[in-house]
Formats: C-alpha cells, structure tokens, sequence
C-alpha cells in the first residue's frame, strides 16, 4: 500500500532555532495537511494545502509556522522561531479527496516526527 | 465543552471479547473518522464515514446522524488490536482533513 513518508522521526533543537519538517505525499494525491499532538494531548489540525496555497488553518497556525511545497513531491512546515510549548508529534497527511465525494476515501497519515525544543 | 466525546477513555478486554467504542459530537460534520494510533504514534485511518455502516475484516464502524453518535465495534479481539482509537470529524463546510479529534480510547486486549 502506497504511504505518505516523514523525515526526520526525531528531531532536537534549542529554542529561537527555525526548523523544517518533511512530507512525502502519496504521489497522486491533491490535499494535504499537517497536525500536531502535544505528549498526552489530542492531535490537533494545524492547516491543510491545495493548489500550492493553504485552504484553512488553525489558531494554533501562527506567522512563525509556514507550509511550503518546494517541488512535485515533498510537502514542508517551518517553525521560524521555535518556542518550548513547540515541543510535540508533528504528523503530516494526504488524500486525493477534499470532502470524502469518495466513499471509500481515507486520509493517509505519515508516521509522525516527534520535535523537542530545548 | 469537547465537541467530539468519546467513551470509555480507557478499556481492558481478555481476548476474544466483543468490543465497543463510543462517540459523540456536538458541530455538524460533512464526515467522521475512526483512527488507530500505535503504541510508537503512527496513525492509521480506519474508516471514513457520513452514513450507515460500513465494514472492514472484524471492525465495524455505524454512525447516527441525527443522534450524532458513532461507534466502534471490534469482534473477536486479539492483543494485536491493542492500540488507541480515536474519533474525529470533520466540520461541515471544512475540508475532509480539518478535523476535530477526540481525546481517544486506550484499548488493552489480554490474551
């Protein structure tokens, strides 16, 4: 089965640094998104990507975050200045439906790249 | 308020057991969502559904749109079935992936 694929798994940084967290969509999918889980908390949407600009975002999707799709395949969120409460499971996701037309559509998510701020 | 409940938060089944998760929201959604969440955090999407029932191997997933509730059923549990559940909607209107998620159900299956 086709998976969307996420890099780095872990990633350690000081606060104030900027950090670039990396998403390889399934390749003919449209509809992308980013979402955070905070240790113990839910996951929580940050914003979804279509047609190289953003469709909706969070409260949480601040001026320091920023998505980026720099070529045909790879989907990125910037943490210009990374804060402590930054300090969580970032997990991207994909699908080739924006409203489930689809019946058997799913979204598709990656494997998560877990970001400690120190 | 939670806009998406779920219940239990936590459950422990022997192995074999008939399993139940529940769910409950409180917007108007265009679809709700079941996942499973891994012990190490990946996420796999169970099922997509706005209406009825649907089926997947021994998961089951129903939806009441007018009660606003979902549910969850796993027959015949297996440790491996161990993992989180977790419910989330999307908001009418929104895109497929805005979602709102709920805390998520700890599922423990003893053999």
């Amino acid at each position: 089965e086709p998976e969307v694929t996420q890099t780095p798994s872990h990633q350690v940084t000081q606060m104030g640094q900027e950090v670039i967290l990396r998403c390889v969509p399934i390749s003919n999918h449209l509809y992308f998104y980013w979402y955070r889980q905070i240790l113990g908390q839910k996951v929580e949407f940050l914003v979804s990507f279509y047609n190289n600009e953003i469709s909706e975002k969070s409260e949480i999707f601040d001026d320091q975050f920023s998505v980026e799709r720099p070529d045909g395949s790879n989907f990125t969120l910037k943490i210009r200045s990374t804060k402590l409460e930054d300090s969580a499971m970032y997990f991207c996701a994909s699908s080739d439906q924006n409203r489930g037309e689809a019946t058997n559509e799913k979204l598709f998510f990656g494997s998560g790249t877990q970001l400690s701020v120190l | 308020k939670n806009e998406v409940e779920q219940s239990p938060q936590n459950l422990t089944a022997q192995e074999g057991e008939f399993i139940t998760i529940n769910c409950s929201y409180s917007v108007g959604i265009s679809a709700l969502h079941w996942l499973q969440q891994h012990p190490g955090g990946g996420i796999v999407s169970l099922f997509m559904l706005s209406s009825g029932k649907k089926k997947h191997g021994r998961l089951i997933a129903t939806i009441n749109i007018q009660e606003k509730h979902s549910s969850l059923h796993i027959t015949a549990s297996h440790p491996r079935d161990s993992a989180v559940y977790i419910c989330a909607v999307s908001n009418y209107g929104g895109s497929q992936g805005n979602l709102i998620f709920g805390k998520g159900t700890k599922l423990s299956v003893k053999p």
